[in-house]
């Protein structure tokens, strides 16, 4: 069974940086495309960030480009989302969600999410 | 980037219905669409890829059609415990669009 864990998440003031993780198991994880997709309180689903199974290749939203790096460990079976210059409008459930197997048309497919983690941006 | 668009935002309907929400793509993107369904306080759940192709384990009175820009997802019969939104998305190309959700309410 696929499992997702996401962690890091918590209260940062605007300006600061945070590191997400998540924890995968019930897969081969190198061999997937990894993503994240975060959603804002009472609001809908934006994706953010994907990361190719090995690592070589990332996507980014614009609404984080240049403020956000993504990364995998595929030793430990982890993927991180490094946020810098954090704004109010970052403050979302951050889900982590397993894609699919390259090069297939259903590559960044996300089939299977976690329960995610929660990041607030406040003062 | 690829805009993609829900009609109708919300909608409500009687147990045992057949409820019909469409989505549009900006551009052509083959038959790269999912939709998701998301529970209050759940993690969205992939409903059907591909389209049309039902994920395992999802119940048959789900069903996706469309090819090129126009998407519909369908529930022949509404059940109590289909209330949630529902998102499409394009897998096509990054950057990875979510439409904006359709509310599900059962009358």
């Amino acid at each position: 069974e696929v499992q997702l864990l996401e962690s890091g998440g918590g209260l940062v003031q605007p300006g600061g940086s945070l590191r997400l993780s998540c924890a995968a198991s019930g897969f081969t994880f190198s061999r997937y495309v990894m993503t994240w997709v975060r959603q804002a309180p009472g609001k809908g689903l934006e994706w953010v960030s994907a990361i190719s199974s090995s690592g070589g290749a990332r996507y980014y939203a614009d609404s984080v480009k240049g403020r956000c790096i993504i990364s995998r460990d595929n030793s430990e079976k982890t993927m991180f989302l490094q946020l810098n210059s954090l704004k109010a409008e970052d403050t979302a459930v951050y889900y982590c969600a397993k894609g699919g197997v390259e090069p297939t048309v259903t590559a960044f497919l996300f089939d299977s999410w976690g329960q995610g983690t929660l990041l607030t941006v406040s003062s | 980037d690829i805009q993609m668009t829900h009609s109708p935002s919300s909608l409500s309907a009687s147990a045992g219905d057949r409820v019909t929400i469409a989505c549009r793509a900006s551009q052509g993107i083959r038959k790269s669409v999912a939709w998701f369904q998301q529970k209050p306080g759940n993690a969205p759940k992939l409903l059907i890829y591909e389209t049309s192709t039902l994920q395992s384990g999802v119940p048959s009175r789900f069903s996706g059609s469309g090819s090129g820009t126009d998407f519909t997802l369908t529930i022949s019969s509404l059940q109590p415990e289909d209330v949630a939104t529902y998102y499409c998305q394009q897998y096509h190309s990054a950057p990875f669009t979510f439409g904006p959700g359709t509310k599900v309410e059962i009358k």
